[in-house]
């Protein structure tokens, strides 16, 4: 069956570092893929997509993530985070025509002023 | 433009009842998905409507079922409620053309307490 998985559970920084999410998926067709933020409180929303092109995708408030084919993987970056960016953050993957999205577990992100 | 919403927020039922949770799409949008979040754990999948009939299916069984009307807003139904069923449903929805389906935009969710 097709997975994701995300890596880390729980990342801890301090603002102005930089992040980097794991992502990893088992489906080895044609994949959308997907980075969803939930803030507290707050609904998942979009941070980023990618269909096709370019496989550095860039998203809303400086997140960006690298398409990596031959590793199945999603990874989430920005070079300096805030502690607004405190939130859980999802990678979804959806796999050919089909309507369903493949969620990871989520990582929690704390940004300590 | 309006986001997708939900209702209700919230809902306790007691085993072995039915539910119907309702969802409206975002303007612009045809599609419709809905999710089961339990507490700690990503979204899972159990149905897609487009064009008023299911278009793809999660691993839920036959009590989850649903609806998409013309003005593509949807109902999730559940029968015969178990207590595993308390969780936070979450309504995605999207726009599909002849490119295939877009990105999904989620609801706010409905918490379900299942007692």
């Amino acid at each position: 069956a097709q997975s994701v998985s995300q890596h880390n559970h729980h990342v801890i920084l301090s603002e102005a570092a930089s992040l980097e999410l794991g992502c990893n998926y088992s489906y080895g067709g044609t994949v959308n893929l997907f980075w969803y933020v939930q803030y507290p409180g707050q609904h998942l929303q979009l941070l980023l997509k990618y269909f096709s092109g370019d496989p550095l995708v860039k998203g809303i408030k400086g997140f960006e993530a690298e398409f990596i084919k031959s590793k199945f993987s999603f990874n989430l970056r920005k070079p300096s985070v805030q502690w607004s960016d405190t939130a859980e953050y999802f990678c979804a993957v959806k796999q050919g025509n089909t309507g369903k999205l493949i969620f990871g577990q989520g990582t929690t992100l704390q940004v300590k002023p | 433009e309006t986001g997708v919403t939900q209702s209700p927020t919230h809902l306790i039922k007691t085993r072995g009842q039915q539910v119907t949770l309702r969802c409206s799409s975002q303007s612009g949008h045809n599609t419709v998905s809905w999710y089961q979040q339990a507490l700690g754990q990503g979204p899972q999948f159990i149905f897609q409507y487009y064009r008023e009939e299911e278009n793809g299916r999660g691993n839920f069984p036959p009590r989850f079922s649903g609806l998409q009307f013309p003005n593509y807003s949807s109902e999730l139904n559940v029968n015969a409620l178990e207590l595993d069923d308390s969780a936070l449903y979450l309504c995605a929805s999207s726009w599909t053309g002849l490119a295939g389906e877009f990105e999904q935009y989620f609801g706010p969710g409905t918490r379900l307490t299942v007692t």
